[in-house]
Formats: structure tokens, sequence, C-alpha cells
């Protein structure tokens, strides 16, 4: 099945204490990006990445970093996280092919920093 | 700079009622519109994905439309059910972005028993 898989799903960590969220992708999508989600703002790119080695600051990059070392996975790194990054995220995928294609999202990542 | 904004902003109806949520965009240089739904706290779910080519696409129960000269998008959701309670956001993929898609705030919907 076509898809792209996040995790974990639900995270509360600490103020402080580094973290990755994962992203893998099966669709052989050479453009990923991640989404943040907050009540009254709605979805904000964080990152996004054309392809291998590649990446590039979204509209809300600060306290975030990136790689793309594979082309399937995109995870997402938060050095110091701090409590203003509590937000569900969103990894998406889609080819850049064809510009007529639609993005995959995932599930969704709900973190929490206390 | 590309705009979308989804009207209204929360519905609520009684089941079985057909329905019409609107979307509209501010530049009509799109390649794509796509809707989707979000349960309370979940993940996005794609609808429906409408080429700028295309007037209408068709799901089950929805029907997408599109009307680019006008910016303008509705989703039809035909007999609705309780099941259908969610949010539904539309994107459209501007031919000036890289790749980044504009989103709606989304309308909140609640389907009565």
């Amino acid at each position: 099945e076509a898809q792209v898989t996040q995790n974990p799903r639900y995270l509360i960590t600490v103020t402080g204490k580094k973290l990755t969220v994962t992203c893998s992708q099966n669709m052989n999508h050479e453009y990923m990006s991640w989404y943040r989600q907050d009540p009254g703002l709605g979805l904000r790119q964080i990152y996004y990445s054309m392809n291998v080695e590649v990446t590039d600051k979204g509209d809300v990059p600060e306290g975030y970093k990136v790689s793309r070392k594979e082309k399937r996975n995109f995870p997402l790194i938060l050095e110091s996280p701090s409590p203003n990054q509590t937000s569900l995220y969103f990894c998406a995928s889609r080819t850049t092919a064809n510009s007529f294609y639609g993005y995959t999202f995932g599930s969704g990542t709900r973190l929490t920093v206390v | 700079k590309q705009e979308v904004t989804q009207i209204p902003a929360a519905l609520s109806v009684p089941e079985g009622e057909n329905l019409v949520l609107n979307c509209s965009f501010t530049d009509s240089a799109i390649y794509n519109l796509q809707w989707f739904r979000q349960d309370p706290g979940k993940g996005l779910t794609s609808l429906l994905l409408i080429q700028s080519s295309q007037r209408e696409q068709t799901s089950g129960r929805l029907n997408a439309s599109l009307d680019k000269s006008s910016g303008r998008s509705t989703l039809y959701i035909a007999a609705s059910q309780p099941g259908d309670s969610a949010t539904y956001l539309c994107a459209v993929f501007p031919m000036d972005s890289n790749y980044q898609l504009i989103w709606g705030a989304g309308t909140k919907l609640i389907i009565k028993p």
C-alpha cells in the first residue's frame, strides 16, 4: 500500500531534550515536506526537500532541522524542544515528475513539550 | 500572494441533508486543488483531487467542482451521515510555488443524527 509513515504518533517530552520524528514513504517520491498544525493558524510548512540532499526552509523553520540522506526518509529533528513547539505535525510527499499529482500525508504526530 | 478562504467556518445540519462546502482562492494560476478530511486530532485523508483543466470530480457521495476563472471550488456531500462529521480542508497547488500547498482554514462539519 502506498503510504507515508510517521513515528511516533504521540510524544510527550520535556523542554530541551532532543527528539526526532521519523517520516518514511514507499512511493519513490522526490518531494517531501513537514507541516505543523495549530488551532487558529492552520497548516504551516516547516521544511521541504526536493530530493536527496536538497532541503530548504518553509514558513516556520526556527527550532527545527531536517535531513534527506535517502529518498524514502525525511526525519524532523528538534534539537532543543520548547513548549511553543507543542503541535500536531504532518509529513507529506509527492512526485515532482508531474505537477498534476496530489500529495500524500502521514497520519500525524501529536507532540507535547512540557 | 495566493490566499485560500473556506466558508462557512462551521456547519451543523441534520442527517440526510445534502450540503455544500465552499473554497475560494485569489490566484487562478494553479495546477490542482485537493480536498481533505480531518477527524479531530487525527491525520489528513485526501478526498478528491481536481486538476486545473477539470470541472469536477466524484467519489461516492462526494462531488468537487472547480471554476478556476472565478477562483472557486465546492465540495458537495449528498445524503449526509453522522460519520461525515469532520473538518474539511481545501488546498491549492499554485504554479509559482516550490510545491508548497496553500491551505484554507477549514470547515468544521457536524451532522446531527
